[in-house]
């Protein structure tokens, strides 16, 4: 298989906190994880790159400073909102890219994290 | 001009009809292609991946890779109507070397 796993799969916060978000791949090592977010009705826009043990690459538009990434082994990343604003308020997806599988880019997504701030 | 473009739909078949699902690209470079199917709700699903011109096939499902044309397609004989959600075209390789760029993705609906 080729798992992973987000946590909390749901979170409804104040305006003002920050929110933790976990993706983790389960079977596998993931050098590189991807954060998105989805907004309804539209497609996934990539917000973030996470490689492990480097900064994150952000995309354009993306505060790096809001949108806090750490990727501090092969199995695990997060995403922190800092002071989340109705705004952020989207689903939140992460994906773990499988080395070594003849595609590099094939990418298996998390089950998904529903922001919503009040 | 988007980057990855998808049919517009919304496409309605009826049950056990194919649905085809097409998906054009502008960066010529690519080198890789997807479909990820989506539920309401739900994150992406790996259906299909796609690497080299011509069709491959894995069940009801039928990728058609046409790279002179910048064109991919998905074909899914006999639908069901669990075949229902949001088709997601996906391409990377190119100036995007190990991003996915996705398509605004296609509803399709399978009435029975």
């Amino acid at each position: 298989g080729a798992v992973v796993s987000q946590h909390p799969s749901r979170v409804i916060c104040k305006s003002g906190t920050s929110v933790k978000i976990e993706c983790r791949s389960l079977d596998f090592q993931a050098t590189t994880m991807f954060w998105y977010r989805q907004f309804p009705k539209q497609s996934l826009m990539l917000m973030a790159t996470s490689n492990e043990g480097s900064k994150a690459t952000y995309e354009q538009g993306v505060e790096k400073d809001k949108f806090l990434i750490n990727h501090a082994s092969l199995t695990l990343s997060t995403l922190t909102v800092t002071s989340a604003h109705p705004e952020d308020s989207s689903f939140y997806i992460c994906s773990a890219g499988r080395d070594g599988q003849g595609a590099l880019d094939t990418q298996y997504f998390g089950p998904g994290t529903r922001l919503t701030v009040l | 001009q988007k980057e990855v473009e998808q049919n517009s739909g919304p496409l309605s078949v009826p049950e056990g009809a194919i649905a085809s699902l097409n998906c054009t690209y502008s960066d010529r470079g690519s080198q890789s292609f997807f479909w990820y199917r989506q539920y309401s709700g739900k994150s992406p699903e790996l259906i299909m991946s796609i690497y080299s011109n011509g069709d491959k096939e894995d069940g009801r499902f039928t990728a058609q890779l046409n790279k002179a044309s910048q064109y991919v397609s998905l074909l899914i004989r006999d639908s069901q109507p669990s075949d229902s959600a949001t088709y997601l075209c996906a391409v990377a390789g190119g100036t995007s070397y190990g991003k996915l760029t996705f398509g605004q993705g296609t509803i399709l609906t399978v009435h029975p």
